[in-house]
């Protein structure tokens, strides 16, 4: 199948790192995407990696990729609150579509 | 730019009825998609189009389900009849054409058939 897996849930402290999972399933993808999506809103960029790089950071995000067991990881440091919200992982699997996992919600408490 | 809009935002029917989602995608993009997300199924694919052409529709469930992009600057998606297995959040997103580009997503309308 092409499913993008990701597990579902994940509880955090507030001033904690969360590190977010995901298997893809296309070794040809050439990007690969995390989004956010906050409650009821749409889903929103959050930063994306080249097939080619095995590790990208922007800020408080950090994304390793390995390519060789198609793992893809998102690391948020320093999480806040406000940083609850569903995060999908996705894969481009034509040249403009993605195909999207089904979202990791992340619960940060105080 | 407004981002990408959709309407309505919330629509209830029933079951039977006719039901049509509006999307205006971000002016000079050549790419649009209709997602449709539920708890169950996560983010699907329906359709998407490249210069209001239809490019894969395979994601489309049944034949209830219809899209058409008229021109670059509006699409819709209609359902007849819904069913309330339809009940779920439909986005419409907008990019450039190719891969790397990114998708905006609109804010989403959510559909429940009773």
């Amino acid at each position: 199948g092409e499913d993008v897996e990701q597990s579902l849930f994940l509880s955090v402290r507030e001033g904690d790192s969360s590190v977010i999972n995901c298997t893809y399933t296309d070794s040809s993808s050439t990007y690969l995407y995390w989004y956010k999506q906050e409650p009821g809103a749409g889903l929103q960029l959050l930063t994306y990696i080249f097939s080619n790089m095995d590790m990208k950071q922007d800020q408080r995000l950090t994304v390793l990729l390995n390519k060789k067991d198609k793992h893809l990881s998102l690391r948020i440091a320093d999480t806040q609150t406000g940083d609850s919200a569903i995060y999908f992982c996705a894969e481009n699997t034509g040249y403009s579509t993605l195909t999207f996992g089904k979202g990791t919600m992340l619960l940060v408490s105080p | 730019d407004a981002g990408v809009i959709q309407s309505p935002r919330h629509e209830v029917t029933e079951m039977g009825q006719e039901v049509t989602l509006r999307c205006k995608p971000i002016s000079g993009h050549n790419s649009l998609f209709w997602y449709r997300q539920t708890m169950m199924r996560g983010l699907e694919l329906l359709i998407y189009f490249n210069n209001n052409v239809p490019i894969d529709d395979s994601g489309m469930p049944e034949d209830r389900f219809s899209a058409k992009m008229p021109n670059a600057s509006f699409s819709t998606l209609k359902i007849q009849p819904s069913e309330p297995r339809d009940s779920a959040v439909y986005f419409c997103a907008s990019s450039l054409q190719g891969a790397g580009t990114e998708a905006f997503f609109g804010q989403g309308t959510r559909l429940t058939v009773v």
